[in-house]
């Protein structure tokens, strides 16, 4: 069964830098699309971007320039940073995997990680 | 961007009665190249990340149960429960595949009457 964790800081300041690691069990990273997600307190869904086990990368223009993703086959994890983060980047954080019939299928996920952002 | 617009926002239903959402996207998500509909749905209950239903609009996922069914094509979707169950109470997300930024409806929350 394949499983997602995310970890990392679960307090970011302001203008600082977030980073969350995701950690897949179950099965190889490899060949697969992997998606971040998140979520807002009560709010909906906001994909962030993807990354392929290659390196290659999508990121949601709204975030593009503060976005990166990166992926350690090596491990098994992939990860995720977002700079000069404000009170608005305040969100559970999903990872979620995209199948191999479509990316933007997202079948497995994380059990999310809150991230808030203060000072 | 595309826009998804999901209808209603809430929705009571008694327990055994048939549920209806619907989702509505700015552009059509039809891939002529396959002629699939790249709209998936998510149902997502209290403290738990998102689990996936529906993909290609009427493709059932592995496991999910055959009371959740969907249709429609090009911009007009539809999730239907045929006979609501306690533990369907959640919230539910309709999402396009289509092009990147993915985007998501702004979910319907779903209670029993």
């Amino acid at each position: 069964q394949v499983q997602l964790q995310e970890s990392g800081p679960g307090l970011v300041k302001p203008s600082e830098t977030l980073s969350l690691t995701c950690t897949v069990s179950g099965d190889s990273i490899s060949n697969y699309y992997w998606s971040w997600i998140r979520q807002p307190a009560g709010k909906g869904l906001e994909w962030i971007g993807r990354i392929y086990t290659s390196g290659s990368t999508y990121y949601n223009p709204s975030l593009k320039s503060r976005v990166s993703m990166s992926v350690d086959t090596s491990k098994n994890q992939l990860s995720l940073k977002l700079s000069s983060v404000t009170a608005a980047d305040a969100a559970i954080y999903y990872c979620a995997r995209g199948t191999r019939a479509a990316a933007g299928i997202f079948d497995y996920w994380g059990q999310g990680t809150l991230v808030t952002v203060s000072s | 961007d595309i826009v998804m617009t999901q209808s209603p926002d809430s929705l009571a239903v008694s327990l055994g009665e048939r549920a209806t959402i619907n989702c509505k996207s700015s552009q059509s998500v039809l891939y002529s190249s396959n002629n699939k509909n790249q709209l998936a749905w998510y149902q997502q209950k209290p403290g738990q990340p998102p689990k996936l239903l529906i993909y290609w609009a009427s493709t059932r996922e592995s496991g999910v149960p055959d009371r959740f069914s969907g249709s429609g094509s090009g911009t007009d979707f539809t999730l239907t429960i045929s006979s609501l169950q306690a533990e369907d109470v959640a919230v539910y997300y309709c999402q396009q595949y289509y092009t990147s930024p993915h985007t998501f409806g702004q979910g319907t929350k779903l209670e029993i009457k």
